[in-house]
């Protein structure tokens, strides 16, 4: 029982790259999110999904795309990257009966 | 808008006890949460505490919970070296999927 997999943990991108972040999860979660951390700024939440083929936007969804075509399974798309994605990136899942989040162990990406 | 303030630092010497405390704005919220992440690694859940409930006991964590105030605390008895990370208080926002998180405390334990 691995949790919530990310990858890749570390990433440096250009500017107009594109790119996606991976996250799997196998604890059959029906609920699974993507946030951002940046200093001084807590969490916050970019897109989520309440089930396989269910997805919406969050806070700070412009410039990222997701899809749930699995329940396993909830990457994130960066568009054409930009300095200001510079952050850590986590995935979290949770159940519906709503426990606590589960999170993943980030992935720091650097837009330069 | 929804909100949660906390701190930003907190200093304790090893074997005394740390209070980390949580402001929060929706008085809604469904369930409160303390998580803990440690330098280089994502957030680790520590407790939850429902929000008909004023207190929760954990081994060494105690939540209190003040909902006339929407205050919200976390208790580490006899602090160890290992419980310096950063300590997140989140809110769960009743009919919706989102969690709102403070922008963390972080704790340094000092020998």
């Amino acid at each position: 029982n691995a949790g919530v997999t990310q990858t890749p943990k570390f990433q440096v991108l250009k500017t107009g790259q594109s790119m996606t972040l991976q996250c799997a999860q196998d604890m059959n979660h029906e609920y699974m999110s993507w946030y951002r951390q940046d200093p001084g700024m807590g969490l916050r939440l970019i897109h989520y999904s309440v089930g396989a083929g269910i997805t919406d936007q969050g806070e700070v969804p412009n410039g990222y795309n997701v899809s749930r075509s699995t329940t396993e399974d909830f990457p994130l798309r960066l568009l054409s990257a930009a300095p200001s994605q510079t952050s850590v990136y986590f995935c979290a899942s949770r159940t519906v009966e709503d426990y606590g989040y589960t999170f993943g162990s980030g992935t720091r990406l650097t837009v330069v | 808008g929804e909100d949660v303030e906390q701190s930003l630092f907190l200093s304790v010497r090893e074997g005394d006890s740390s209070v980390i405390n949580c402001t929060y704005t929706d008085s809604s919220s469904t369930y409160l949460y303390w998580y803990k992440q440690e330098p280089g690694a994502g957030l680790q859940l520590l407790t939850y505490i429902f929000s008909n409930m004023d207190m929760k006991q954990d081994q060494r964590l105690t939540v209190l919970l003040n909902k006339k105030d929407k205050h919200l605390s976390l208790r580490i008895a006899d602090t160890q070296t290992g419980d310096s990370a950063i300590y997140f208080c989140a809110e769960s926002l009743s009919g919706t999927y989102k969690y709102i998180f403070g922008t963390g405390t972080r704790l340094k334990v000092l020998a």
